[in-house]
């Protein structure tokens, strides 16, 4: 089974602050990979598909890189709308779907 | 736009089944890629459960597989998980959730609002 190891596990950061999460898998996905918010009692959204790309709708201050074993996810100015879990998912082996750990993110 | 909506018992006794139901409006079930479940425990991460594609197919988490179940009726516009012979491990908030909008085959684009269901006697 392919596992995603995502860092850190929570972070706390200033309103405009850049902040970056990374995303490390067990073995080469390609660029398979997907990037989803969470806010609290709420379902995820999804963020960013393919690595890279910005789901319709969502801001530019967030982007994603990577590809391979490596992954980042990254907010350019933190928002205070911006609170919530980030979570990774592979899906290299679809239909098999696996999820990092997630990411707290708290304003300082 | 598109809507899913899980409904079923929020309280399950242990080694009974659980079954939830996933409404969908805005969107034929038959022309999503595929349709599934996540589960998230309490203070704690993502699991995907399984998932069921427009050929029919499902696929299912190695981890739950002899436990689950996922159909789909197409007629209702539905799709539905059973996992059966549950414990206090399956407590959790469950999201169906479906493919089938622009961010790429393995991506989730749609999910319900979640519905936590309880295993306790």
């Amino acid at each position: 089974d392919i596992q995603m190891t995502q860092s850190p596990s929570s972070l706390s950061a200033s309103v405009g602050d850049r902040v970056t999460i990374t995303c490390q898998a067990s073995q080469d996905i390609s660029n398979y990979l997907n990037w989803y918010q969470q806010k609290p009692g709420k379902a995820p959204k999804l963020l960013i598909y393919d690595a890279s790309n910005l789901e319709t709708g969502v801001p530019s201050r967030f982007s994603g890189s990577g590809s391979g074993t490596d992954f980042t996810f990254t907010i350019s100015s933190l928002q205070p709308e911006d609170i919530a879990t980030y979570y990774c998912q592979q899906y290299d082996n679809l239909p098999r779907l696996t999820f990092g750990g997630g990411t707290k993110v708290e304003i300082k | 736009q598109v809507q899913l909506q899980e409904s079923g018992p929020g309280l399950v006794k242990p080694s009974e089944t659980l079954s939830l139901t996933c409404a969908v409006s805005g969107y034929s079930i038959s022309s999503g890629y595929y349709w599934g479940w996540i589960r998230q425990p309490p203070g704690k991460g993502l699991e995907w459960i399984g998932s069921i594609y427009h050929s029919g197919s499902t696929y299912y988490n190695p981890s739950l597989k002899s436990r689950v179940t996922i159909s789909v009726d197409t007629s209702k516009n539905q799709f539905s998980l059973k996992l059966s012979s549950v414990t206090a491990a399956d407590t959790a908030v469950y999201y169906c959730v479906g493919n089938g909008g622009g961010g790429g085959e393995g991506a989730l684009d749609y999910w319900g609002q979640g519905t936590l269901v309880t295993v306790s006697s």
